[in-house]
């Protein structure tokens, strides 16, 4: 099994500032990465694929980078909606597939 | 836009047998492939399993003894039992789909199930 590592736990950033959140896989699983965004009281929902695409309506200020192992998304400014929990998850090797534990972005 | 929604009892009883139904609307259910995730409260997200509209599964290693998911064409939607439940899999319950199989693109709202006499 794949083990996906997020850091920081928790996240504390003010709005307008620039987010920088990280995810370790525990063996390679090349590009094929995906990070989802759950806001307090909703389902997920995907924000990027690939380890790189924007999903679809998803904003520009949202990027993600990192292939191999280490893994990286950036909120470039961070907008009071974008306070959430963020997980990665592999698809690249499954049974089964795995999600990070997840990081909690608060407001500083 | 694929849209999916989850349905089935709120309350099980501990050792019975948790069913639930997600109806795809918005698109074919042999477009995608289709998961169950579960999220206990307070946790992360744990991948139950998924089928394919031609009846493929595969599923997770720790619940696989206890999982079945299955796919009614007819009617766009797909199912998921789980058997045997204890107080551990209270959880909110999540139908998703992708174009591959474990990419997520769209997820349901989920539903709230507790085990529970």
């Amino acid at each position: 099994e794949i083990v996906m590592t997020q850091s920081p736990a928790t996240l504390s950033v003010s709005p307008g500032e620039r987010a920088t959140l990280s995810c370790r896989a525990s063996q390679s699983i090349s590009n094929n990465l995906a990070w989802h965004q759950q806001r307090p009281g909703q389902a997920p929902r995907l924000l990027i694929f690939g380890a790189s695409t924007r999903a679809t309506g998803i904003p520009a200020r949202f990027s993600g980078s990192g292939s191999g192992t280490e893994f990286t998304l950036t909120i470039s400014s961070l907008q009071s909606e974008d306070f959430a929990v963020y997980y990665c998850q592999q698809y690249n090797s499954w049974p089964p597939v795995t999600f990070g534990q997840g990081t909690k972005v608060e407001i500083k | 836009q694929v849209q999916l929604q989850e349905s089935g009892p709120g309350l099980v009883k501990p050792s019975e047998t948790l069913s639930l139904t997600c109806t795809v609307s918005g698109g074919s259910i042999s477009s995608y492939y289709w998961s169950w995730i579960r999220q206990p409260p307070g946790k992360g997200l744990e991948w139950i399993g998924y089928i394919y509209y031609s009846g493929s599964t595969n599923y997770n290693p720790s619940l696989k003894s206890r999982v079945t998911i299955a796919v009614d064409t007819p009617k766009n939607q797909f199912s998921l039992k789980l058997s045997s439940v204890t107080a551990a899999d209270t959880a909110v319950y999540y139908c998703a789909g992708g174009p591959t199989v474990a990419l997520i693109f769209a997820w349901g709202q989920g539903t709230l199930v507790t085990v529970s006499s």
